[in-house]
């Protein structure tokens, strides 16, 4: 099983509301990520957590939150999101080696 | 930081041909994955290839990590091979993973 599961597909949300982005893995890996993807460019690194740790915010906003509630889930909480938020938003596991990504969650805010 | 140059950007290809991509680094690197993102969004892994060669069909790749390349071979392609094919690279002692821009293949029936 190489699944990276990602809820929901599709989200638009209003710049004053709050949402959550979910990500779950079963293969093990201590490693995960959020990216964010805007159209015809490439994935950019938001945050890496390893054994349910952060050890990197690529100086994201503080309007995302990440949270890491096991070695299996990981959140992005959305907050007062501006229209240039807008993209797809990717989520990955590794085991040091070969990472895996989700379909990913394509968010409006409008 | 790493920098990671793909070319050709862009790739137009009547079904049947043959093509190579390629994709330069700047640095060392411990780990280096090819992937497909297919029109809904969805990363497909191809081939993880820090070193050597691999094949899987009708795809194969190889990366000479001493001279800081890797190429990604597509023979026969097919309308289905159409998309965005990254190559993305992580440094020795992180996670961070560093993709470069892209090759967009469009392949013509």
């Amino acid at each position: 099983d190489t699944e990276v599961t990602q809820t929901p597909k599709h989200l638009v949300m209003g710049m004053t509301n709050k949402k959550s982005l979910k990500c779950e893995q079963h293969m093990g890996h201590r490693a995960m990520y959020w990216y964010k993807q805007k159209a015809k460019k490439p994935p950019e690194l938001m945050f890496v957590y390893s054994y349910e740790k952060l050890s990197i915010n690529e100086s994201v906003p503080s309007r995302f939150s990440p949270e890491c509630p096991n070695s299996s889930l990981l959140n992005l909480h959305l907050h007062a999101l501006q229209p240039e938020d807008s993209a797809l938003y990717l989520c990955a596991s590794s085991r040091h080696t070969e990472a895996f990504f989700g379909q990913g969650t394509r968010l409006t805010v409008v | 930081g790493i920098q990671v140059e793909q070319s050709p950007p862009d790739l137009i290809l009547q079904e049947g041909a043959n093509s190579t991509l390629r994709c330069n680094f700047s640095d060392s690197v411990n780990n280096l994955q090819w992937f497909h993102q297919n029109p809904w969004g969805q990363l497909i892994n191809l081939f993880y290839i820090p070193s050597g060669t691999k094949q899987n069909g009708r795809l194969s790749a190889t990366t000479v990590a001493t001279e800081r390349y890797s190429l990604l071979y597509i023979s026969s392609s097919q309308t289905t091979d159409s998309g965005v094919y990254f190559c993305a690279v992580e440094r020795s002692g992180g996670f961070k993973t560093i993709f470069g821009a892209g090759t967009r293949l469009f392949v013509k029936a």
